[in-house]
């Protein structure tokens, strides 16, 4: 079965600016994660969907970040205005459920540079 | 206080040899999950531990979880170049039975595998 899919695979933008990353889940999977690892750190999960309702947002910054789950298939996670500290891998994963115990895949991740 | 630590932040072995990485919790865990993950790229599911004393096994690589449910450690046996890599735990921090939906990460072991 195909894997989650992210792009861009890489974005370079100036501060400021505005950005936006797109996840595809893999199909028939109710629960996505959007994450933000900044380099030498582990993951840090920033938004929970279940379907297309949020199940937790508490570590989003929701003064500059925003994502949707339209028909609760695809999403997206959009920074606007970004900062240098957004600089980071930014980690979609996919589950069958929205609670354990079940493997969340991950996809490639975008890396974003803020310059 | 980082609520998973890692140990040690990085390893660097010849091959052949053996090495252990821990993880451990201030939290009794409902699940702990290790994951792999080459630089740029998404993160590789391992194993997942849910029981106390549980240990699992794949190959050359394997991990068991306390029986208090708070520490875990994966070993690698005979060292290859391919197991190069971060290393990151992620812990399920529901109590009581009950999984929370999401993962805490600790903040990876960098392990480095000379030939």
């Amino acid at each position: 079965e195909a894997g989650v899919a992210q792009s861009p695979r890489y974005k370079i933008i100036e501060k400021r600016q505005s950005v936006a990353f797109w996840c595809n889940p893999i199909s028939g999977h109710a629960t996505l994660y959007w994450y933000q690892q900044i380099l030498g750190q582990g993951p840090k999960l920033l938004i929970q969907f279940q379907n297309n309702g949020v199940v937790d947002d508490s570590q989003l910054p929701k003064d500059r970040f925003s994502a949707e789950r339209l028909k609760g298939v695809d999403s997206t996670l959009k920074i606007q205005p970004a900062k240098l500290e957004d600089s980071a891998v930014y980690l979609c994963a996919s589950s069958p459920f929205a609670r354990g115990p079940y493997e969340q895949y991950f996809g490639p991740g975008t890396r974003l540079t803020v310059t | 206080s980082q609520e998973l630590e890692q140990s040690p932040q990085s390893l660097i072995v010849q091959e052949g040899k053996n090495l252990t990485i821990n993880c451990t919790s201030s939290k009794t865990l409902y699940g702990l999950y290790w994951y792999k993950q080459k630089y740029g790229e998404g993160l590789i599911f391992l194993m997942m531990l849910q029981k106390g004393g549980e240990e699992k096994s794949h190959e050359k690589i394997t991990a068991k979880l306390d029986e208090k449910k708070q520490q875990s450690s994966l070993h690698i046996t005979a060292s290859q170049p391919s197991h190069a890599g971060i290393y990151l735990c992620g812990a399920d921090m529901g109590a009581g039975g009950t999984s929370y939906g999401k993962l805490t990460f600790g903040q990876g072991t960098i392990l480095t595998v000379h030939p």
